[in-house]
């Protein structure tokens, strides 16, 4: 079985410009959520995609967006990059959205 | 905002059970209590969930009171490698689907 993985590791941005992410969910994982994870902080809870749906949503703008696709992979968008947004993106997956999430090793964004 | 209170660290001795507690005094009556924890450079790794009742998987315990208002995670004999960030969280309906919120975490260190 293979795992949650992300890409790329690592990137730089710079102000103002879009970014996509990508992950690849667990085979059979119908259920994928975003986090975003500042340095020294927990996970913040973007969104979740249920069945290619939005199926819910933390407290971050519009310019947060998010597409997944029927071959278990997913992107995360986001528009007009601000400073703040340097973090550890995180993707995990899991069956249903009940059940316990796999999360994959992150993206570390850094925007200049 | 996140619904558990932990304590920011703890030590433990390498061989000794580690407790690692958790409080969720406004807990409804259908969440569950999960917890993860996150070594450095990772992504967060699921280890145990419950709802009323104690539950014992390869990794630890979870000892949830009868009130439901705290547990205690246990793992039975720590290594050095249980090192990590420990995640108490509880699961919340959010709109139209689940959101997972995240607090800072306990900092268990395992010492030789």
């Amino acid at each position: 079985e293979t795992g949650v993985t992300q890409s790329p590791t690592h990137l730089i941005k710079t102000r103002g410009q879009q970014v996509t992410l990508r992950c690849s969910s667990q085979s059979g994982h119908n259920t994928v959520s975003w986090y975003q994870q500042a340095l020294g902080q927990g996970p913040q809870f973007i969104f979740q995609y249920y069945r290619e749906e939005e199926n819910g949503r933390g407290n971050f703008p519009p310019r947060f967006s998010g597409l997944q696709f029927p071959n278990y992979s997913s992107e995360l968008n986001v528009n007009a990059l601000e400073l703040d947004d340097s973090a550890l993106y995180l993707c995990a997956s899991s069956q249903t959205p009940g059940q316990p999430q796999h999360f994959g090793d992150g993206t570390r964004l850094s925007i200049l | 905002d996140a619904k558990t209170t932990q304590p920011p660290s703890m030590d433990c001795a390498e061989g000794r059970a580690a407790n690692l507690p958790c409080n969720h005094s406004t807990i409804s009556g259908n969440e569950y209590v999960y917890w993860y924890r996150q070594i450095h450079s990772q992504g967060p790794q699921y280890i145990i969930h419950g709802l009323k009742n104690n539950e014992t998987n390869e990794m630890a315990s979870l000892i949830i009171t009868e009130d439901r208002k705290s547990s205690t995670l246990i793992l039975p004999h720590a290594t050095l490698r249980d090192t990590a960030v420990y995640y108490c969280i509880v699961r919340v309906p959010g709109t139209g689907g689940f959101k997972t919120i995240f607090g800072a975490g306990t900092r268990l260190f395992v010492k030789a």
